[in-house]
């Protein structure tokens, strides 16, 4: 079955220092991942995608993501982290292809809380 | 562009009533439409992939007797509730791709639900 796994549910990393939200993914075929952001009562923002080319994708607010077959992760990690930073953060798959039509699932969530 | 919105932002209804919510696509045209609910510090699960002029089609596990789902137009798709009970209670996002932008969906800012 397909499916995408965050293993941390919180991850907490002081302003400045650098930070890494990690997740996994098991697919059949090529993946399509994305990451998305939520804050409080919202809906949910898209971060970046990777569909093929550089396994380093560059997203907003800073953030990036390394897809790595190998290990079959694709992790989102920031530099130097923002208390603005803070929210929920969502790993994603797309399904059956590349569709507009298409499904995406999600990792079930990790909160990042970045501390002054 | 490319922004969905939802109405209504939040609702509280007394239990056996029905909920309507309403997802637009405000400045392109969506032929699919995605919906979601989300729990408490859960994850989004997928509830239903919405289709313009046909039928929609439910995840496993989601009651369509229960769950309306009317997509009348290219940019309004709505999600009722019927009979709703306070297990009903939750955080409802819907989610709707672009045509040129395939592998990207946007998001509306949710619903929440409150069945008294």
């Amino acid at each position: 079955a397909q499916s995408v796994a965050q293993p941390e549910d919180q991850v907490n990393v002081a302003e400045g220092n650098p930070l890494t939200v990690k997740c996994t993914y098991s697919v059949s075929g090529n993946p399509y991942l994305f990451w998305y952001v939520q804050y409080p009562n919202r809906g949910l923002q898209f971060l970046l995608k990777y569909i093929t080319g550089d396994n380093l994708v560059k997203g907003s607010y800073g953030f990036e993501a390394e897809f790595n077959k190998s290990q079959t992760s694709f992790h989102l990690k920031k530099p130097s982290a923002l208390v603005s930073d803070s929210a929920l953060y969502f790993c994603a798959v797309r399904l059956e292809g590349y569709s507009s039509a298409s499904k995406i699932i999600f990792g079930s969530g990790t909160r990042l809380s970045i501390r002054p | 562009g490319a922004v969905v919105s939802q109405h209504p932002s939040w609702v509280i209804c007394k239990s056996g009533t029905s909920v309507k919510i309403e997802c637009r696509s405000l400045d392109f045209q969506a032929t699919t439409m995605f919906w979601y609910r989300q729990f408490p510090k859960q994850s989004l699960m997928l509830m239903a992939t919405s289709n313009e002029g046909s039928k929609a089609t439910y995840e496993q596990g989601v009651e369509k007797d229960k769950f309306l789902i009317n997509h009348a137009s290219l940019t309004l798709s709505t999600l009722t509730v019927t009979s709703a009970h306070p297990e009903d209670s939750s955080f409802y996002i819907c989610s709707a791709p672009l045509a040129e932008r395939p592998h990207e969906q946007f998001f509306g800012p949710g619903t929440r639900l409150t069945v008294l």
